[in-house]
Formats: structure tokens, C-alpha cells, sequence
């Protein structure tokens, strides 16, 4: 039991790249978030999703698109990378609404 | 949408010592989380607390939602228990149903001198 795995753990973009960060969780939870952390700041939710198929937005989701094809993977794209999407991406899982979410590792991204 | 004050921001300890942190939040909630952030970056779930009192060994926490704080207890800290310590709150509003956005604190940082 894995619990909420990501990929990749690090990655360096230059400005304008594309990528796509994969969150994956076996503890068949409906619900998957993706959060970014920045320096001095808690967290902040970016999009999430309540069960296969469902996306929805949370607080900062501009310049970012996710999709949950999967139940066990949620993923985040970037389109266009911009410097101000450097930051460490945690990705998180409950199992229903309102329980307790599990993060995985984080992402370490730096945009140039 | 809600507030989320966390304190001390600070808080350095020697070995042994006890220490209790603060979240205070401005809305009703439910659900409130407190997390430990290594300094290896890893978020580990602590508790699971809307209301109430839970311990779980040398930690423990109150929430009392009607006074809208929580208090999360360290006691007799050791060095591994250094790291950034968040509480993140959801409101508790009927209109809220379907958003699941966690709100987070800022944090309060715990130096733990051997």
C-alpha cells in the first residue's frame, strides 16, 4: 500500500514548455486534489476532482488544466510554463468529501 | 472566504520542553486538519479534529469550533519533531457542498535544540 505516489519528483521547464504531473493513490479514494506551496505560504488548492470523470476548479486554477480518466490518477498539465508556476505541487486524496486527505511527496517544479 | 491565523509564526524549544500551537479561524468548519511538514518537505497528517480532543501519543489537540480556535499540544519535544506545522480548515456553510477547497495557515515553524 503506496498510499499517494507522484511523478516526477523534480523537473526543470523553460518558459512555454508543457508538461504533465501524474498523482497516483491506491487507497481507492473518491476524491484527489492537486495543491501548489509556495515560499512562506500554506497551501493552495488548484483543481480537484470528486470521482472519476469529475473535475472542478479550486482557488489559483489559472495557466493549469487536470484530468481524472482513471479513479487512481489525477493528472496536472501545464500548457505553457510560466516562471510564476515554479513552486512544489502536492497532490492529495480522502475518500470522501470532508475526510481526512492524504498528500503524497510532492513535485519540485522551476520554471526559467 | 475564510481565515486562517496561525501562532506563534516562530517557536524554538530545547529537547524536553512542551509547546502549544494556536489556529484560529474565522467561519464555522467541517473539517480541520492539522499537518506536520518535515524538512524534507513531506506532509504528514497529524489529526483530523472539526471538534473535540484527540491524542495520539505525545500529541494531542482540541478544537473547539464555537470559539473557532484549535490548539494543537507537543509535549516532551525531540529534534525530529522540527518541521513547519499547518492547520487547514473547510467551511461548514450548506452553500459549500461540492466546494472542497482546504484552507491553509501560514504555518508556525518549531526549532526543536537538542
Amino acid at each position: 500500500n503506496a498510499g499517494v505516489t507522484q511523478t516526477p519528483k523534480f523537473r526543470v521547464l523553460k518558459t512555454g514548455q508543457s508538461m504533465t504531473l501524474l498523482c497516483a493513490q491506491d487507497m481507492n479514494h473518491e476524491y484527489m486534489y492537486w495543491y501548489r506551496q509556495d515560499p512562506g505560504m500554506g497551501l493552495r488548492l488548484i483543481h480537484y476532482s470528486v470521482g472519476e470523470g469529475t473535475t472542478a476548479k479550486g482557488e489559483v486554477p489559472d495557466g493549469y488544466n487536470v484530468s481524472r480518466l482513471k479513479k487512481q490518477n489525477f493528472l496536472l498539465g501545464l500548457e505553457s510554463a510560466a516562471p510564476s508556476q515554479t513552486s512544489v505541487y502536492f497532490c492529495a486524496s480522502s475518500r470522501t468529501r470532508g475526510e481526512t486527505q492524504y498528500f503524497g511527496p510532492g513535485t519540485r517544479l522551476l520554471v526559467l | 472566504g475564510i481565515q486562517v491565523e496561525q501562532s506563534p509564526p516562530d517557536l524554538i524549544l530545547q529537547e524536553g520542553a512542551n509547546s502549544t500551537l494556536r489556529c484560529n479561524f474565522s467561519d464555522s468548519v467541517n473539517n480541520l486538519q492539522w499537518f506536520h511538514q518535515n524538512p524534507w518537505g513531506q506532509l504528514i497528517n497529524l489529526f483530523y479534529i472539526p471538534s473535540g480532543t484527540k491524542q495520539n501519543g505525545r500529541l494531542s489537540a482540541t478544537t473547539v469550533a464555537t470559539e473557532r480556535y484549535s490548539l494543537l499540544y507537543i509535549s516532551s519535544s525531540q529534534t525530529t519533531d522540527s518541521g513547519v506545522y499547518f492547520c487547514a480548515v473547510k467551511e461548514g456553510k450548506e452553500s459549500n457542498f461540492g466546494n472542497e477547497k482546504l484552507t491553509f495557515g501560514t504555518g508556525t515553524r518549531l526549532t526543536i535544540i537538542p
